[in-house]
């Protein structure tokens, strides 16, 4: 599965859209972007994924460039309760069950 | 919330001692999962199912054993903790689909004292 580069870190005002970067520069072409998040002691939950399109859903906005070498999630108005760890996440629609490898994540901080 | 329940929620055992720790669902999945997640680790894959009785490996593996006699529940057992053991484990699940996202539970804290 490709590498992702996520940055450690990320601070948001409450209110204020979150854009999370994701490199994942080797990405194939049978590779989908996964975003999942993690609140504090809990188990990670589902978000989004994209191919190739843009993608949007009651939680959350995927940007996938042209290129397919970065995505950038869009938590359009971050409240307080969307502080959690955001992993950004490359596999292939390929068989062998829908593992997922989960690197060290973006911690986003929500703020008054 | 997906159905899925792990038990114990809290366990603190004794190093050569065996462990076993339940993840049960109700939405009757294909797939299910094992992770264990470290700090300054992601949560990396323990062993998974694709089927009443069809598991197998994932990346750290070593020492957990995992059994799958009913759709519903998958068990993960460490025949022999130890210390390095000592982690927070979740379960979790999807459906048959290839691009399909998983669920996960709300994970297992073991202690390996």
């Amino acid at each position: 599965d490709a590498k992702t580069t996520q940055p450690t870190s990320m601070d948001c005002a409450e209110g204020r859209a979150a854009n999370l970067p994701c490199n994942h520069s080797t990405i194939s072409g049978n590779e989908y972007v996964y975003w999942y998040r993690q609140i504090h002691s809990q188990g990670p939950q589902y978000i989004i994924h994209g191919l190739k399109n843009n993608e949007t859903n009651e939680m959350a906005s995927l940007i996938i460039t042209e290129d397919r070498k970065s995505s950038t999630l869009i938590l359009p108005h971050a409240t307080l309760r969307d502080t959690a760890v955001y992993y950004c996440i490359v596999r292939p629609n390929t068989g062998g069950g829908n593992k997922l490898t989960f690197g060290t994540g973006t911690q986003l901080k929500v703020e008054l | 919330d997906a159905g899925i329940t792990q038990s114990p929620r809290h366990k603190v055992t004794e190093t050569g001692t065996p462990v076993t720790l339940r993840c049960h669902q109700t939405e009757n999945h294909r797939y299910m999962y094992w992770y264990r997640q470290d700090p300054g680790h992601g949560l990396r894959l323990i062993h998974y199912s694709y089927g009443v009785k069809d598991t197998d490996k994932g990346e750290v593996s070593d020492g957990y054993s995992v059994s799958r006699s009913k759709t519903e529940d998958f068990l993960l057992t460490l025949e022999s903790a130890t210390s390095s053991q000592t982690s927070v484990y979740f379960c979790a699940i999807s459906g048959a689909g290839l691009i399909t996202e998983q669920y996960f539970g709300p994970g297992t804290r073991l202690t390996v004292t």
